[in-house]
């Protein structure tokens, strides 16, 4: 079957750790994405990448670094700059060109990240 | 000015009523429109997309204004199954900006 996979669902981090959060996916989509939802809030981009080996910071980057070595992985690294790491992250992917405009986003499970 | 914002919510409603949220976004150069449903604790998952001369899905019906800049969603007939978290999503160039999302919740 097709689609995004995020590992693990929970994941518990001593302050001070860096920590990777696993994206995959096999729609053959060029964009990625990493969101951070905290409770009752929207959804905050992190980073998204449009192709491999190029990614671009969204609203809240500082803290927080990516990698696109290949197409199909965009995992997000967590490292000790961040503050308040604990929260609900998510990785999408979408399909098509930018002019493309009606391509849905589609989302993995989601990782839920605790920093203790 | 966030970039995409909604109603505040929360929506209580009974069942079968009519209910309808706004979105409003800040770049007029957006290319696409979207809104999302969020279940507690899951992942967001498309609803429909939006365009330009209003579109129906059942229920729901979807509605753009470019002009104004406002984004707006319908639900008619409500079920307790529509209880969720209704998410407006703004694309330019890949860039996808999601607003904080109108909880809403239907009674028996």
């Amino acid at each position: 079957d097709g689609g995004i996979t995020q590992s693990p669902k929970y994941l518990f981090r001593k302050e001070g750790q860096n920590v990777t959060l696993s994206c995959e996916q096999n729609l053959n989509h060029d964009a990625m994405y990493w969101y951070r939802q905290d409770p009752g809030q929207g959804l905050r981009l992190i980073y998204y990448s449009q192709i491999v080996n190029d990614f671009q910071k969204g609203d809240i980057a500082e803290g927080y670094s990516v990698s696109r070595e290949k197409k199909e992985s965009f995992p997000l690294t967590v490292t000790s700059a961040q503050k308040n790491p604990t929260a609900f992250y998510l990785c999408a992917s979408k399909g098509g060109r930018t002019s493309e405009s009606t391509d849905t986003q589609y989302f993995g499970p989601g990782t839920r990240l605790t920093v203790l | 000015r966030k970039e995409v914002e909604q109603d505040p919510g929360p929506f209580n409603v009974p069942e079968g009523a009519t209910v309808a949220f706004n979105c409003t976004y800040s770049n007029s150069a957006s290319q696409s429109f979207f809104w999302y449903r969020q279940d507690c604790r899951k992942e967001p998952k498309l609803l429909m997309s939006v365009y330009s001369s209003g579109n129906e899905d059942g229920r729901f019906t979807a509605q753009l204004n470019r002009a104004s800049q406002y984004i707006s969603l319908l639900i008619r007939d409500s079920k307790l199954s529509d209880s969720a978290t209704y998410l407006c999503v703004v694309n330019k160039n890949n860039d996808m900006r999601f607003g904080a999302g109108t909880r809403l919740t239907v009674k028996p």
